[in-house]
């Protein structure tokens, strides 16, 4: 079984502060995916990443995959409180199925 | 854009009841999935199908059951509610895109068994 841990589970932070969300995994990834969750919404893809080392960026989100595709991290510049939601990364092995990690709770304190 | 969409968003039910959570998605996507999400548990996996008629268990599929009788519609059945699946229960579906299988989420079913 494949399984992916997020850390930290809980961040609070203050409007412009930078932060790193991480996912990590003894396993290899053919993929990995980034999701956000909003209050009684279902979550929406942000970006994936298939190649290892790869970088992408969307607007103040930096997010990177692990060379050996085992790992990724979540970065949010100058962060604001229209980011503050549930962050899930999910990773894709052989299958079409992904596993999820448990998520991190983002709270961006005006 | 992908479109899922769940029958109810909020969903009260007597134990012992009879459940019916329905998704549809409007993309012709071949695989769909039901997942529940609990706090501090994340995403856990019900059942997923890959074609029309075909199910395959994930990882909790004790007291669901599926059905998938047109490509666009999965649905989800509690066969006798019990309050321990008190949920959320979130659909989805994949479009295969850059590589990787995206996976697409309606809004959920918060469903709450008495």
């Amino acid at each position: 079984t494949q399984l992916l841990e997020q850390s930290p589970q809980f961040l609070s932070i203050q409007e412009g502060e930078n932060l790193t969300v991480y996912c990590n995994s003894s396993s290899v990834f053919s993929s990995l995916q980034w999701y956000r969750q909003e209050p009684g919404e279902g979550p929406v893809l942000l970006v994936t990443v298939v190649t290892g080392g790869e970088v992408k960026k969307l607007k103040r989100l930096t997010f990177q995959f692990g060379d050996a595709r085992k790992d990724s991290s979540l970065h949010i510049t100058a962060a604001q409180p229209g980011d503050t939601g549930l962050y899930l990364c999910a990773g894709a092995g052989s299958a079409r199925q992904l596993t999820f990690g448990s998520g991190t709770q983002l709270t961006v304190l005006p | 854009d992908v479109k899922v969409t769940q029958s109810s968003r909020y969903l009260v039910k007597r134990t012992g009841e009879k459940v019916f959570l329905e998704c549809v998605q409007d993309m012709d996507h071949e695989n769909m999935f039901w997942y529940r999400q609990d706090p501090g548990l994340g995403l856990r996996l019900i059942y997923f199908s890959y074609d029309v008629k075909m199910k395959e268990k994930g990882d909790i599929p004790e007291g669901y059951s599926v059905s998938r009788e047109k490509k666009e519609r999965f649905s989800l059945i509690l066969e006798s509610a019990s309050t321990n699946q008190t949920s959320m229960y979130l659909c989805a579906s994949t479009l295969y895109h850059g590589g990787a299988y995206e996976q697409y989420f309606g809004p959920g079913t918060r469903l709450t068994v008495t």
